[in-house]
């Protein structure tokens, strides 16, 4: 079974912090992404990579950024935490390069910014 | 901007009828169509996916796609209280998977 693990279950985080939430998987996905999930607004894609030192944005990415310096690991940063960022973030990931890959998602990080 | 739209719910079935969910989307070119199921406190994990106009069957599970009338179902038959949970219609629109999710249909089945 794929496993796409997230570093920490809960976060809490003063406003102005710098935050970093890890993800690493090991099923040798090409691609990786990361989500936020808010009620009533779904999940929305923050930024996604489909290869090592590649990275694109994707609908929401103010205020956030992404480092993938191998295949196995990436990492959602936020340069100053502020309260709207207070979410459910999740990792997922795929394979392969093409559009028709299910995606395979960590178990999320509840972050609270205060 | 590429929407997927669903009726957020709660849909509530009895135990052992048939559960129907309805996603529609907006992007013609969608190509790529994925049914999540989500519990509470749970991160999201793939029920069944289809790419072809027509029914795919897996289980008590059965997806339906119609890209003309850019709509594309989830049938749950036999419903379990296990099955209660939220259910998220993902669509494929472009490479390298950019996928959009709906909002969910929060799904509960009475025993």
């Amino acid at each position: 079974d794929v496993k796409v693990t997230q570093s920490s279950r809960y976060l809490v985080k003063r406003t102005g912090e710098k935050v970093f939430l890890e993800c690493v998987q090991d099923m040798d996905h090409e691609n990786m992404f990361w989500y936020r999930q808010d009620p009533g607004l779904g999940l929305r894609l923050i930024y996604f990579s489909y290869d090592v030192k590649m990275k694109e944005k994707g609908d929401i990415p103010e205020g956030y950024s992404v480092s993938r310096e191998k295949k196995e690991r990436f990492s959602l940063i936020l340069e100053s935490a502020s309260t709207n960022q207070t979410s459910m973030y999740l990792c997922a990931s795929s394979f392969p390069l093409t559009g028709d890959s299910p995606l395979h998602f960590g178990n999320g990080t509840r972050l609270t910014v205060t | 901007q590429k929407e997927v739209e669903q009726n957020s719910g709660p849909l509530s079935v009895p135990e052992g009828a048939i559960a129907s969910l309805n996603c529609t989307y907006s992007d013609r070119g969608s190509q790529s169509f994925f049914w999540y199921r989500q519990y509470s406190g749970k991160s999201p994990e793939l029920i069944m996916f289809i790419y072809s106009n027509g029914d795919k069957e897996d289980g008590r599970f059965t997806a339906q796609l119609n890209k003309a009338s850019q709509y594309v179902s989830l049938l749950i038959r036999d419903s379990q209280p296990s099955d209660s949970a939220t259910y998220l219609c993902a669509v494929n629109s472009g490479g390298y998977q950019k996928v959009t999710f709906g909002t969910g249909t929060k799904l509960q089945v009475i025993p």
